[in-house]
């Protein structure tokens, strides 16, 4: 079981709310990432990492943003929540090597904003 | 350039039958192959890898990959279902030669349903 944990699990939010999801990995991991999941569909990057003070955005353009202060912290925050904001997001880690170089995931925060 | 295309969104086999999940991969490099399993709520587990090695990869839960060169896939197979194996899979390329899962490419998923 991979050590990458993801805060909360679940969350219903009012539109305009500030809201911050968690993602703390003990593996000591440089990289981490962030994305984004609709139902049914393939993940899209949305932010990475590869290492503290070290951010870019990724594929799939997003109003969030993250921070990286901490290797084992990349918290990702939406300033003002949107109904079109309603996803799930899948935190991943990974190590940093050449072969064989997967990623780890955490078990996903599914946010929904009313 | 690279892309991933799982060609069934949803397979449905009875327990104890074959598991076939089809993918076929494109890439202007040699391609790392993975395949990941999604459960209900949960977080994205790897089954397998392919980073050049054996063609034949084994991965968890009596999954297997072949990876076919000239026919450019990578589909997953497994002898006899299991009712714990319904989920959603997930095909994922990656160059070989890039260090970062920041180049990893999804496909758009496979939910396997196993019937009792």
């Amino acid at each position: 079981e991979a050590d990458i944990y993801q805060t909360p699990r679940y969350l219903v939010i009012g539109t305009g709310k500030k809201i911050t999801l968690e993602c703390s990995q003990t593996m000591g991991h440089d990289k981490m990432y962030w994305y984004q999941q609709d139902p049914g569909m393939e993940l899209h990057l949305i932010h990475y990492s590869y290492g503290v003070n070290s951010t870019e955005k990724g594929d799939l353009s997003s109003e969030s943003t993250v921070s990286r202060i901490r290797t084992e912290h990349f918290p990702l925050t939406l300033e003002s929540a949107r109904p079109s904001h309603t996803s799930q997001y899948l935190c991943a880690s990974s190590e940093t090597g050449i072969l064989g170089t997967e990623a780890f995931f955490g078990q996903g925060t599914r946010l929904t904003v009313v | 350039a690279q892309s991933v295309t799982q060609l069934d969104s949803h397979v449905s086999v009875s327990e104890g039958t074959p598991v076939l999940l089809r993918c076929n991969y494109s890439s202007s490099y040699s391609p790392s192959l993975f395949w990941y399993v999604q459960h209900p709520n949960k977080g994205l587990q790897l089954l397998l890898k392919y980073t050049s090695a054996a063609t034949l990869v084994k991965g968890i839960n009596g999954f297997e990959a072949e990876f076919k060169k000239s026919e450019t896939s990578f589909h997953l197979t497994k002898p006899s279902a299991h009712m714990s194996d319904a989920a959603e899979y997930f095909c994922v390329v990656r160059p070989i030669s890039s260090g970062s899962a920041r180049q990893l490419t999804f496909g758009s998923g496979t939910q396997l349903t196993v019937l009792p």
